[in-house]
């Protein structure tokens, strides 16, 4: 069955310092999204990707994130500069429609120190 | 952003029994999703509804989708020890707003 996959598993990276963690979707979607959980809490909507355009951005999503499809499987989230409070599971989630069921990776936990 | 709100916040019930779940908002909906989500772990798509009044099934699991579409509820009958997990769900508007959980704890 096809899967949603995420790297690295865990990254623990120091404040200020720049990110990326990597996504690749299910093959034939089309629609990329990024959710974040601080622990202990709910999901939370920051950005999703179609045709290599953001098509819809939450709060959470700033000056400081970024998203890119480098190629045809990969997509990334870009932190720039991290803080202690971006430390969270970052999930990754595709789509083939928007407002379909949308499948989860096994996400990335950030730790920012 | 919008405000969906699960309830029981968490339950712990006996193996066998049939547990009931839901999540409300003041707004409405376009599409509903239920996830089960373990420590640690992404969140697992349970039941998609699209349609007001849509009621659908996967195994034991049952959901509906309200009919005002400002709610929905989760059914699992016949509980086992796997099912034990947080149990999210989430509505469309423009985006996937995510509920606040349901904490599901299965004594064997």
């Amino acid at each position: 069955e096809p899967e949603v996959t995420q790297t690295p598993s865990h990254q623990v990276t120091q404040m200020g310092q720049e990110v990326i963690l990597r996504c690749v979707p299910i093959s034939n979607h089309l629609y990329f999204y990024w959710y974040r959980q601080i622990l202990g809490q709910k999901v939370e909507f920051l950005v999703s990707f179609y045709n290599n355009e953001i098509s819809e951005k939450s709060e959470i999503f700033d000056d400081q994130f970024s998203v890119e499809r480098p190629d045809g499987s990969n997509f990334t989230l870009k932190i720039r500069s991290t803080k202690l409070e971006d430390s969270a599971m970052y999930f990754c989630a595709s789509s083939d429609g928007p407002g379909w069921e949308q499948y989860f990776g096994p996400g990335t936990r950030l730790t920012v120190t | 952003g919008q405000q969906l709100n699960q309830s029981p916040q968490s339950m712990f019930i006996q193996e066998g029994e049939d547990v009931s779940m839901n999540c409300t908002s003041s707004s409405i909906f376009n599409t509903w999703l239920w996830y089960k989500q373990d420590p640690g772990e992404g969140p697992v798509l349970l039941i998609a509804l699209y349609k007001a009044g849509e009621l659908t099934s996967n195994g034991r699991l049952t959901a509906q989708f309200g009919i005002t579409r400002k709610d929905s509820f989760l059914n699992i009958s016949a509980s086992i020890p796997s099912d034990v997990g947080i149990y999210f769900c989430a509505g469309l508007m423009g985006q996937f707003y995510f509920g606040t959980g349901t904490s599901l704890t299965v004594i064997p």
